[in-house]
C-alpha cells in the first residue's frame, strides 16, 4: 500500500522568499513521484515528475524537487516565490508499471504569497 | 490547456438518483482515470480504464461504474447516489508509458442533496 503525507496544510512566505512544501511517502516498491498544482476552480497541472532517474527533478515555473530514499521524502522548493504560484499543491505517489498512472495523493498544502 | 474537456461542469442531484459524468480527451489517449476530490481533501483514485477495459480500481463500491468509448471519450455513472459523493470529480488522460504526461480535466463538481 502506498501513502503520502504533506507537512502543513496551509503554507505562507513573503514575495521573493523561498518555499518549500515537504512531502513524505510510504511505498513497498520504488516508486514514481509527482507534484501537481491546482488553482481555483481548475484541473491539476503537473509541475514535476520523479521516475528513477535523476534525484533532483526540475519542473516547470523555477520548481525543483529531490528525491531522497533515505529520508522517503520528495520536497518541492521555488527559490524566489511569486504572487502566481499562490496555489494548492498535491503531493503523488504510483507504482512504476501498469500502475504508474494510479496515483495516491496527499491532502494537500495551500500556499499563499504576501506582497 | 490540457485538451481534456469535462461535462457538466457543475450538477446538483437528489440522494438515491443515478448520475453519468462525462469526459473527453485528445487523440491517441488510450488510458483514462477518474478521480474523486472532496472538499479540502486530495483526489482519490477511483479507476482506470485502458483500451475500454477496466485496469485498475481503488477503494469504491460497485455503484461506481465506468466506461471508455473508441473515441477516446468515457464516462463515470454513480448510482443510488449518497451525500458523501458530493465532489469535484476528475478525470485525467494519457497515451501511456513512462515519458508521457497525464493531464487532468477541469472537472465536474456535484453536489448531493
Amino acid at each position: 500500500a502506498q501513502s503520502v503525507t504533506q507537512l502543513g496544510s496551509h503554507v505562507s512566505v513573503s514575495e521573493g522568499a523561498l518555499v518549500l512544501l515537504r512531502c513524505n511517502y510510504s511505498s513497498s516498491v520504488p516508486p514514481y513521484l509527482f507534484w501537481y498544482v491546482q488553482y481555483p476552480n481548475q484541473g491539476l497541472q503537473l509541475l514535476l515528475k520523479y521516475t528513477s532517474a535523476a534525484t533532483l527533478v526540475k519542473g516547470i515555473n523555477g520548481f525543483e524537487a529531490e528525491f531522497k530514499k533515505s529520508e522517503t521524502s520528495f520536497h518541492l522548493t521555488k527559490p524566489s516565490a511569486h504572487m502566481s504560484d499562490a496555489a494548492e499543491y498535491f503531493c503523488a505517489v504510483s507504482e512504476p508499471g501498469a500502475g504508474s498512472y494510479q496515483l495516491t495523493f496527499g491532502k494537500g498544502t495551500k500556499l499563499s504569497v504576501i506582497p | 490547456e490540457t485538451g481534456v474537456t469535462q461535462s457538466p461542469t457543475h450538477l446538483i442531484k437528489t440522494r438515491g438518483q443515478q448520475v453519468t459524468l462525462r469526459c473527453s480527451s485528445q487523440s491517441g489517449h488510450n488510458t483514462v482515470s477518474w478521480y474523486q476530490q472532496a472538499l479540502g481533501q486530495g483526489p482519490q483514485f477511483i479507476f482506470q480504464y485502458y483500451r475500454e477495459e477496466e485496469n485498475g480500481r481503488g477503494n469504491f463500491p460497485p455503484r461506481f461504474s465506468g466506461l471508455q468509448f473508441p473515441n477516446y471519450s468515457s464516462e463515470l455513472n454513480v448510482n443510488a447516489l449518497e451525500l458523501d459523493d458530493s465532489a469535484l470529480y476528475l478525470c485525467a488522460t494519457t497515451r501511456g508509458g513512462v515519458q508521457e504526461t497525464q493531464y487532468f480535466g477541469p472537472g465536474t463538481r456535484l453536489l448531493v442533496l
